[in-house]
């Protein structure tokens, strides 16, 4: 049963520490995605990659945030320095945009806590 | 993507049908619906999706009306687990700039005992 992993599972850091957080998409899968989840805001898209090509990045703050994906099985996405405004979910995304229908698959999250 | 409306809340008995509605008035003719839920403390799972059929996979059953402006989930035997959040989310299947899935409030079925 191929799944989205994603490490740490949790986190609590202090405010201007830098946080790494990483995902491994499902084999195969040729798109990543980074969401954010709180309660205020829902679930929000911070990037999106396809073919390890960042395509939309606009929903993260620049200054401090950035994504990558050094191969196809890992993705990361940095903070730096982190605030205590960035404790939330993140979730990690994959899917596949191959058969005409693209579904993504979600991984477990992590849960960041930022004092 | 069209804009979806899903009731804030719903409840069922274990073991009945749950039967989950979702409005989607201004869905274009290439745009496919998608279902996904979100059990407490864990990422959003996929359900099942369609662009005009109806739909079923060993989770569930999607059916869509005729003209396309509306949709309902159908667990057919509702289990304590599938207590979560609902999404009904609308989009083009796959390409160009429309990859994202957007997430409403969605609908949060309790399935009590």
């Amino acid at each position: 049963d191929a799944r989205v992993t994603q490490t740490p599972r949790d986190k609590v850091t202090e405010m201007g520490q830098e946080v790494t957080m990483r995902c491994q998409p499902i084999l195969g899968h040729n798109t990543v995605f980074w969401y954010r989840q709180t309660m205020m805001q829902g679930l929000e898209l911070l990037a999106y990659f396809r073919n390890r090509a960042p395509l939309d990045d606009s929903g993260m703050p620049k200054d401090r945030f950035s994504a990558e994906m050094p191969d196809a099985t890992l993705a990361t996405l940095k903070i730096q320095p982190s605030e205590p405004r960035d404790s939330a979910v993140y979730f990690c995304a994959s899917g596949s945009t191959s058969g005409g229908s693209e579904t993504q698959y979600f991984g477990p999250g992590t849960r960041l806590l930022v004092l | 993507d069209a804009k979806t409306t899903q009731p804030t809340s719903m409840d069922c008995a274990e073991g009945r049908a749950a039967n989950l509605p979702c409005n989607h008035s201004t869905i274009s003719g290439n745009e496919y619906v998608y279902w996904y839920r979100q059990i407490h403390s864990q990422g959003p799972q996929y359900i099942i999706h369609g662009l005009k059929n109806n739909e079923t996979n060993e989770m569930a059953s999607l059916i869509i009306t005729e003209d396309r402006k509306s949709s309902t989930l159908i667990l057919p035997h509702a289990t304590l687990r599938d207590t979560a959040v609902y999404y009904c989310i609308v989009r083009v299947a796959s390409g160009g700039s429309n990859y994202k899935l957007t997430f409403g409030k969605g609908t949060l079925l309790t399935v009590n005992p």
